[in-house]
């Protein structure tokens, strides 16, 4: 069974448009994230949700916009899709905060935007 | 502010090689430290941490020392596999943030 599974692995899209990736663990942890991933590698966190409140959110544009409907899911929309915005969103989870939990990772979503 | 910086790759060994991937940080508190390993395709997943300083983190081969004196966690193998190629990430936490270095590419050679 996959622990975090992410959807869709891939997406292509427009500039302008909005899209969602939506992210799913059945792990039973209560802490979520979205990070991203440039084309470098670099990893930087995006967001964090505790039992479905909003614990960490970093200088993300306001485009950017995570929705937990209950623990186990954390989605993330995103408006009005930039060049920029092209990378690899990656969801996790643990079981805690991850300062001392491991974060188990999804699969990530390769976001191109032409 | 708190950061993580490791060297740059990639990385290109004979099977069987040594390897060491350094890492150092900066933190204004006292923060854990932790290795996470990004195979071709996939995410990323824990390959060792430490919590406090002079504690060694191991796992399949792996080795790292929280050295607080030299603010390092370098990522030391004796001997590397083929199927060892991938990214290798240092991270600290430290008061719930946390903060991934830019990623070493590992590339071993039959």
């Amino acid at each position: 069974d996959t622990a975090v599974s992410q959807t869709p692995k891939y997406l292509v899209t427009q500039m302008g448009n909005d899209k969602s990736i939506k992210c799913e663990q059945n792990l039973g942890h209560d802490t979520m994230y979205w990070y991203k991933q440039d084309s470098k590698k670099f990893l930087k966190i995006m967001f964090s949700y505790n039992n479905k409140e909003l614990i960490i959110n970093e200088t993300v544009p306001n485009r950017f916009s995570p929705k937990s409907p209950d623990k186990a899911h954390l989605n993330l929309h995103i408006n009005s899709l930039e060049l920029g915005d092209s990378a690899v969103y990656f969801c996790a989870s643990s079981q805690g905060l991850a300062g001392y939990n491991e974060q188990f990772f999804g699969p990530g979503t390769r976001l191109t935007v032409l | 502010g708190d950061s993580v910086t490791q060297m740059e790759g990639p990385v290109t060994l004979s099977e069987e090689a040594f390897l060491t991937i350094n890492c150092t940080y900066t933190a204004t508190g006292y923060p854990s430290l932790f290795w996470y390993v990004q195979y071709p395709g996939e995410g990323l997943q824990l390959l060792l941490k430490a919590t406090k300083a002079d504690d060694k983190g191991s796992n399949k081969g792996f080795e790292a020392t929280y050295r607080k004196e030299t603010t390092s966690f370098h990522l030391e193998k004796g001997s590397v596999q083929v199927s060892d190629s991938a990214v290798y990430f240092c991270a600290l936490s430290d008061r719930n943030k946390f903060y991934f270095g830019s990623g070493t590419k590992l590339n071993v050679k039959p």
